[in-house]
């Protein structure tokens, strides 16, 4: 079974600063999925980012940008120029590629970032 | 507003009563999703549907659990018996189907408080 892990609880980030959100994942399978979702208070998942495993290149999404490193099953967030609207809880996820491996996410526990005038 | 929605909301009960929740997907999403999420942790995932065929159930999804997809369209989630341990936020997702990859999108969430 695949497990995804968070390891920093919460993170703080002036505003306009950079700040990284750490995620590791074990898995024995070759080709997957890996997302990072943002939970505002209102509680909506929304998807932020998304990352092929079979893709070398760090997929970025305008202020927001990853760091997968394969072989270390590591796969960081990067938000550049903290927005107040960043805060919110940021869930790393999981999904198998294979058609057997099922269409579920597996998600981490979660970091809570704050975004700090 | 086309994206996902689900009620109610809030349900309050009363440990042994049952609940039912309700989850509108996209409207042209054929897959559904049923998430479990208790305080301070990740969503967890308990099954899903395409069309109306529910093709996996985790094992938390215990007997006292059962969904529903008549018609390929709206899903129910009931929970029968209710135990404190059920308190959660129950969240559904929907997708397209047919490409190995597809985004899920997530409703507000049904939060169930048992007393």
């Amino acid at each position: 079974a695949q497990t995804v892990t968070q390891s920093q609880p919460e993170m703080s980030v002036q505003e306009a600063e950079t700040v990284t959100l750490s995620c590791t994942y074990d898995t024995s399978e070759s080709d997957y999925y890996l997302f990072w979702y943002k939970q505002p208070p209102s509680r909506q998942m929304i998807l932020v980012i998304r990352q092929e495993a079979y893709k070398q290149q760090n997929a970025t999404e305008n202020r927001f940008s990853v760091n997968f490193q394969k072989a270390a099953k590591s796969f960081s967030l990067k938000i550049s120029d903290s927005q107040l609207g960043d805060a919110a809880m940021y869930f790393c996820a999981y999904r198998s590629a294979f058609r057997g491996g099922g269409n579920k996410l597996t998600f981490g526990t979660g970091t809570q970032l704050k975004v700090e005038l | 507003d086309t994206g996902v929605s689900q009620n109610p909301r809030h349900k309050i009960t009363k440990r042994g009563q049952n609940v039912t929740f309700r989850c509108d997907p996209i409207s042209e999403h054929n897959r559904l999703y049923w998430y479990r999420q208790t305080l301070g942790q990740g969503p967890e995932f308990l099954t899903y549907f395409q069309n109306e065929a529910q093709l996996e159930k985790s094992r938390l999804l215990s007997d006292r659990f059962s969904a529903e997809r008549p018609k390929g369209s709206f899903s129910t989630l009931e929970i029968q018996r209710t135990e404190q341990g059920d308190s959660a936020m129950y969240l559904c997702a929907s997708s397209l189907g047919g490409a190995s990859y597809n985004e899920q999108f997530f409703g507000p969430g049904t939060r169930l408080t048992v007393l």
